[in-house]
């Protein structure tokens, strides 16, 4: 399947200050990257994706990137807040719909 | 809104058990999915079902099995349990893309 690596594995950040996770992905056909949120005891829920037909995509304090040509796509957070603390996902599709998940990137905002 | 609803929050079970995972959805997805999360490992892809009675196998399949008899219903089976199959499980559903998670299920095998 696909292989996604996500770096850093820990990030922390002062309340206010800028976030970003990096990940790079493998299968050349993946055209679908999205970015789950997972707070402590909580499902996975998705904030934001991106298809590959686009370079960029922001949604208020979050946008996302993608360089195809490299085969990587980033996860930008502004203006960092307390509740932006959580361990992060990004994914890619491979074979239409099964999405492969890199390891994860626990964000801390301290106040 | 998605509901993704997995029968069990907590699951103690002991080595050599047949162990079955419940998961519901009620949005008439096409496609359910079956995760293990384990740290820092991410989330890896155990089964999928792209429609009843369908499935295929993911990135870890040994040592599970899946049963889908209807839509909105996808069962995890762990044939005979081991310690090593100790972790978080999660289902989900699609119609496509994204995925919608349910609350998971903490497994302990000892």
């Amino acid at each position: 399947g696909e292989n996604v690596e996500q770096h850093p594995s820990t990030l922390s950040v002062q309340e206010g200050d800028s976030a970003v996770i990096k990940c790079t992905y493998s299968d050349s056909a993946s055209n679908y990257f999205p970015w789950y949120k997972q707070e402590l005891g909580k499902r996975p829920q998705l904030i934001i994706d991106i298809r590959s037909n686009v370079g960029e995509k922001k949604d208020q304090r979050i946008a996302v990137t993608l360089n195809k040509t490299a085969k990587h796509f980033s996860l930008h957070i502004t203006e960092t807040q307390p509740e932006d603390s959580a361990v992060y996902f990004c994914a890619a599709i491979y074979n239409d719909y099964k999405l492969s998940f890199g390891a994860g990137t626990t964000v801390t905002v301290r106040a | 809104d998605v509901k993704v609803t997995q029968s069990s929050r907590y699951l103690v079970k002991r080595t050599g058990e047949k162990v079955f995972l419940e998961c519901v959805q009620d949005m008439d997805h096409e496609n359910m999915f079956w995760y293990r999360q384990d740290p820092g490992l991410g989330l890896r892809l155990i089964y999928f079902s792209y429609d009843v009675k369908m499935k295929e196998k993911g990135d870890i399949p040994e040592g599970y099995s899946v049963s889908r008899e209807k839509k909105e219903r996808f069962s995890l089976i762990l044939e005979s349990a081991s310690t090593n199959q100790t972790s978080m499980y999660l289902c989900a559903s699609s119609p496509s893309s994204p995925l919608h998670f349910g609350n998971g299920t903490r497994l302990t095998v000892t």
